[in-house]
């Protein structure tokens, strides 16, 4: 119950297409839902973040999708870039431990 | 200002043998979180901090590893008679607090290889 689960594993996308990765969770006590990127030698920096109470969130090329019926949640990369291939990993934090659950990472190429 | 840092960056050392891990955080920062990420893995949650004090050590592997963190600033993790699956990259993050969901700052990680 504690898991997050995300997919795809890898993913190559040509320049200027979307790169679409998903989440999934069981737990009902996450409230928040922050993706990160990473690349090669460096921790994880954020991304961007979404609250349960609202159904999508954008941040120039970045969206969250967030649907709370499904307990899912997307990340989508609009016009992607070479700049953009890195490593992403969704996460939730638990409300009442404040423990932070990643997903096991989608490793993402864009193709110049 | 400056950002989280670790030390070592890197750490190879015997089987059996000790090793300290140091983490320094955003200065103001009550929180601190501990990972660990395997190679081509996500990260693992350790244990994380509020102030000095450790809520939540559930993540810790075994008993071999512990952590503490003084003045509320500077966390050690300390992993006794270390074993070769302890090797991994040891990542720190500090937030403003703990819940609220307060952006966590990442350090560059310690890449631990036990030999």
């Amino acid at each position: 119950q504690q898991q997050v689960k995300q997919s795809p594993q890898s993913l190559i996308v040509q320049k200027g297409g979307i790169s679409i990765i998903n989440c999934a969770y069981e737990n009902t006590a996450f409230d928040y839902f922050p993706w990160y990127q990473q690349f090669p030698g460096k921790g994880p920096a954020l991304l961007i973040a979404i609250r349960p109470d609202v159904s999508e969130k954008k941040e120039g090329r970045f969206t969250i999708s967030f649907n709370k019926s499904a307990k899912q949640f997307s990340l989508h990369i609009m016009d992607s870039q070479p700049g953009d291939s890195a490593t992403y990993f969704c996460a939730a934090q638990d409300s009442g431990t404040y423990k932070y659950i990643f997903g096991t990472g989608t490793r993402l190429k864009v193709l110049a | 200002g400056a950002g989280v840092s670790q030390s070592p960056s890197n750490k190879v050392t015997e089987k059996g043998k000790d090793v300290e891990l140091r983490c320094d955080p955003i200065s103001g920062h009550t929180a601190l979180y501990w990972y660990r990420q395997s190679l081509g893995q996500g990260l693992e949650f350790l244990i994380y901090f509020q102030g000095n004090s450790a809520p939540d050590k559930s993540g810790l592997p075994s008993d071999r590893f512990s952590a503490e963190r003084t003045g509320g600033s500077v966390s050690t993790l300390t992993i006794q008679r270390t074993q070769q699956e302890d090797s991994a990259v040891y990542l720190c993050a500090s937030s403003l607090a703990s819940g609220g969901a307060n952006e966590q700052f990442f350090g560059p990680g310690t890449r631990l290889t036990v030999l």
